[in-house]
């Protein structure tokens, strides 16, 4: 059975850094895309970036760029995300997704709450 | 990049058929045969419906299709049930090599 766990979200103040993290397992991590995608409250979701099997190739939604961070370590089946410099505007539930048919999302975790305010 | 136009939303009866509507350009709709469609319950992850505007994943009725017209793409629920009220986003590969979500239509059965 496929599972991501996001886990890292929490209370952080305007300008501070959070890592989220998603644990993998149920399928051969090491063979897929992974994306994150975020949704503020009571809003749309909203693609926020997505990396390759290899780590190497990744894209962001602009809003983001410059500011967060989309990683993966192979060996322990996670994902990763390096949010800095956040805002307001980045408060959301950010959940892991695997990219699992062409450019869509087949499998969701649970996702993960960031709340951005002083 | 702006989001992908959807109704705000669409309401049907039990056993009708409703259709949304998706209008993006040719960046990113019209440009690729990648749109896809979610399902969300309040509270709950996306539910992956359509992918490659037509193919169904593993376990999705057949109730629900989707095709797609130049810059606009559409979902069809056929035989609407109470349980397919939820919130639906479609979404797209863009030139930009990411994804464009859709506004969002809350379903609702009457």
């Amino acid at each position: 059975e496929v599972q991501l766990v996001e886990s890292g979200g929490g209370l952080v103040q305007p300008g501070g850094s959070l890592r989220l993290s998603c644990e993998a397992s149920g399928f051969t991590f090491t063979t897929y895309y992974m994306s994150w995608v975020r949704q503020a409250p009571g809003k749309g979701l909203e693609w926020v970036a997505n990396i390759r099997q290899d780590g190497i190739e990744k894209y962001y939604v602009d809003s983001v760029k410059g500011r967060f961070t989309i990683s993966r370590d192979n060996a322990k089946n996670s994902l990763y995300l390096q949010l800095n410099s956040l805002r307001a505007e980045d408060t959301a539930v950010y959940y892991c997704a695997r990219d699992g048919v062409p450019a869509a999302c087949d499998y969701w975790g649970q996702g993960t709450l960031v709340t951005v305010s002083s | 990049q702006s989001a992908l136009t959807q109704p705000a939303s669409v309401s049907g009866s039990p056993g009708q058929s409703i259709t949304i509507s998706c209008t993006g350009t040719s960046s990113d709709v019209g440009g690729y045969n990648y749109v896809a469609w979610y399902q969300q319950h309040a509270g709950k992850a996306p539910k992956l419906m359509i992918f490659e505007v037509t193919n169904r994943p593993s376990g999705v009725p057949d109730r629900f299709s989707g095709s797609k017209s130049g810059n606009t793409a559409s979902l069809t629920i056929s035989g609407l049930r109470t349980e397919d009220e939820a919130d639906y986003y479609c979404s797209s590969y863009t030139t930009s090599n990411t994804q464009l979500f859709g506004t969002g239509t809350k379903v609702t059965v009457l």
